[in-house]
């Protein structure tokens, strides 16, 4: 059971907008920063988001990231068949002193 | 470019040890916080532990007590000390650079496979 909670899947057509939830708790979500990262079947995961919001070079406007309270989101516009991989969320969790993740969303593009 | 090169993974039995290296180049090692975080097969991501440029480090509950992380800045080099390992501690393992503060990675390994088998 993981600390941060994810929907197990989500789904949307191309060219739509679909958005990924995670749930916390201010041990971790509430107080502290979130990053987001991509996983394809079988590489390495990449950063999305950093800081709630922030996007790293390279990372297109497509993705955004956002924060309340105890639940942060991963927003994705303009869905490509090419987003279809594994999101994950995390954070640091300050009553554990340890970086939780969240269990991962597979997300299909339909 | 940032490069992370994992190495030291294999088939170990139950209750056995092993060392994971993790070669940094590309981008100035000692000024940077590192992680550890693995994936057992078809499993999500799970933290292993970090350790700060100086002093903090940090375990998962799950390895606490049988894991021990290190680095050596003048080989540009992090460590993972894995003792009294168990079926569950299968996993690719990944070696991440931490972007920040708050510990995220933004620049991982290719990861190394550990499998824990009699």
């Amino acid at each position: 059971q993981s600390v941060l909670t994810q929907p197990p899947s989500v789904s949307a057509a191309p060219r739509q907008k679909v958005t990924i939830s995670c749930s916390g708790s201010s041990s971790n979500i509430g107080n502290h920063y979130v990053s987001w990262y991509q996983q394809f079947p079988g590489t390495t995961p990449k950063l999305l988001i950093y800081d709630d919001n922030e996007r790293p070079s390279g990372i297109p406007d497509r993705f955004s990231g956002s924060k309340s309270d105890t639940s942060a989101t991963l927003g994705i516009t303009g869905l490509q068949t090419g987003d279809e991989a594994d999101y994950y969320c995390a954070t640091w969790d300050s009553r554990l002193s340890a970086v939780v993740f969240g269990g991962g969303t597979k997300l299909t593009v339909l | 470019e940032v490069q992370l090169v994992e190495s030291g993974g294999g088939l170990v039995k139950p209750g056995g040890s092993l060392r994971l290296s993790c070669a940094a180049s590309g981008f100035t090692f000692s000024s940077y916080n590192m992680n550890w975080v693995r994936q057992a097969p078809g499993k999500g991501l799970e933290w292993v532990s970090s350790i700060a440029l100086h002093t903090y480090i940090y375990y998962a509950d799950s390895v606490k007590g049988r894991f021990t992380v290190s680095r050596d800045n003048a080989k540009n080099s992090l460590y993972l000390q894995m003792n009294n390992l168990r079926a569950e501690d299968t996993a690719v393992y990944y070696c991440a650079r931490a972007g920040g503060s708050t510990w995220f990675s933004d620049h991982w390994g290719q990861g190394t496979l550990v499998t824990v088998s009699s």
